[in-house]
Order: structure tokens, then sequence, then C-alpha cells
């Protein structure tokens, strides 16, 4: 596809479950962000993979939160024994080479509701 | 650590009337600087940048911003609004040599036809 692709759209979840959140960035790009956006808060960085380098997991807010990259292309972030708290939009970005002064294009988000 | 402050959480404005929307940020040294915006049901999306040369810097839609280093902040304008500008509006920053924008809470903005 032309953009960032981010699935499922809309994921409602118990407390305690364990949920995947998926993006798929645009072909070819290297830097690949993850944020999250609560209700009336700014962005919150999670975490930053570019090319084969260790990712950037300074703002993961906790262990229950990891994200893998495989291949360089598709990523997975994955939210262990979930929390209200969690309840968010979860946005993806991607870069073309991850330099400081690229634009990010950014997929629509997952809206993650924890009941 | 950076930091982005943008001021005005909530704008309501009337179509014509002219927009500033506030935007600070806290790191010293040599920056990089964006608006995006999120229009109502449509991701996030670039509306300028600035990272060296002209401080005023020119994007769509009839947008600008201009960098005033004195003062840290990167103020963006538009002379005159219209219904369709109505989006969120969020700052962002990259300083010394960080690969990761630090976003502002974001402003909303309304504008009535």
């Amino acid at each position: 596809g032309a953009g960032v692709s981010q699935s499922p759209s809309n994921k409602v979840t118990e407390k305690g479950k364990d949920v995947e959140l998926r993006c798929d960035p645009i072909s070819g790009h290297t830097a690949l962000y993850w944020y999250r956006q609560s209700l009336g808060q700014g962005l919150e960085f999670l975490i930053y993979f570019q090319g084969n380098s260790a990712p950037d997991k300074s703002g993961l807010p906790s262990d229950r939160f990891s994200a893998e990259r495989t291949g360089g292309s598709v990523s997975t972030l994955t939210i262990q024994r979930t929390q209200q708290e969690d309840s968010a939009v979860y946005l993806c970005a991607s870069s073309t080479d991850g330099a400081t002064n690229e634009k990010l294009f950014f997929g629509s988000g997952t809206q993650l509701s924890v009941l | 650590a950076q930091s982005v402050s943008q001021h005005n959480h909530h704008v309501i404005l009337s179509e014509a009337a002219s927009l500033e929307l506030g935007c600070n940020y806290s790191y010293g040294g040599t920056v990089n600087l964006f608006w995006y915006v999120q229009y109502p049901g449509q991701h996030l999306q670039l509306l300028l940048k600035y990272f060296s040369g002209d401080p005023l810097v020119k994007g769509i839609k009839g947008f600008e911003a201009e960098f005033i280093k004195s003062k840290f902040s990167f103020n963006l304008r538009k002379p005159s609004v219209q219904w369709s500008d109505t989006a969120e509006y969020f700052c962002a920053v990259n300083g010394g040599g960080s690969y990761i924008p630090t976003f502002g809470r974001g402003t909303s903005l309304i504008v009535h036809p």
C-alpha cells in the first residue's frame, strides 16, 4: 500500500489479557516509531527501530510492553496483562532513514480499550 | 531532555479570522521543528518543518511558522482560516541529534463557517 498500515483499527479487551498491535510501514522505510496518544494528551514516544540497529526502547512505560520488527519491515507491539491505563490510541510511523529532519508518515492508529 | 509546550489547547475561530498557535521547546542546541496536523478521521500528516536556513517556513494550505531561536518558539500562523482547517495541530521537536521527535500536547482548532 501507499501508506503506513495498522491493524486492528479498534481493539477492545479485558483487563489482564494480552494484545498484539501490528504496523506495516511504507515499503523501503528503514525507521519505524511507535507512539501512544491518550485522551487529551500529546503523543508519547514508546519505541524506535532503525534498520538493523538495536531498538531504542527508552519510552516503553513498563516491562509489560514489548515490540519487535521482523525483517526490517512489519512491527508488532505487544502489551501483556493489559491494564485500564493502557487504553489509548497507538500510533505507528515510519520515515525514509530516520534522519533528524525527516518527516514521519503516520498510520491511522489502533484504538485500544481495556475494560 | 527536550520538551514541547503548546499553550492553546482549544481554539475556536470564525472563518477569515487570523490564527496563531503557540509552540515553545526546551532544548538549547540545534533543533529541527515540525508542525503536524490531524484532520477529522484522518491520520497525522506534516504541515511544515524547519531544520536550517530561512526561519520563516511556509507549508501547505497557506500555513507558515517562524523559528525564533532567542524565544525558543516556533509559532504556527495563518492569516485567514477556513472551515476546512478544523483539525488537531501538533508541534514537534528533534534536538541534539536525536532521531526521535518529541511532540506537544496538541491544539484543537474549530473553525465556524
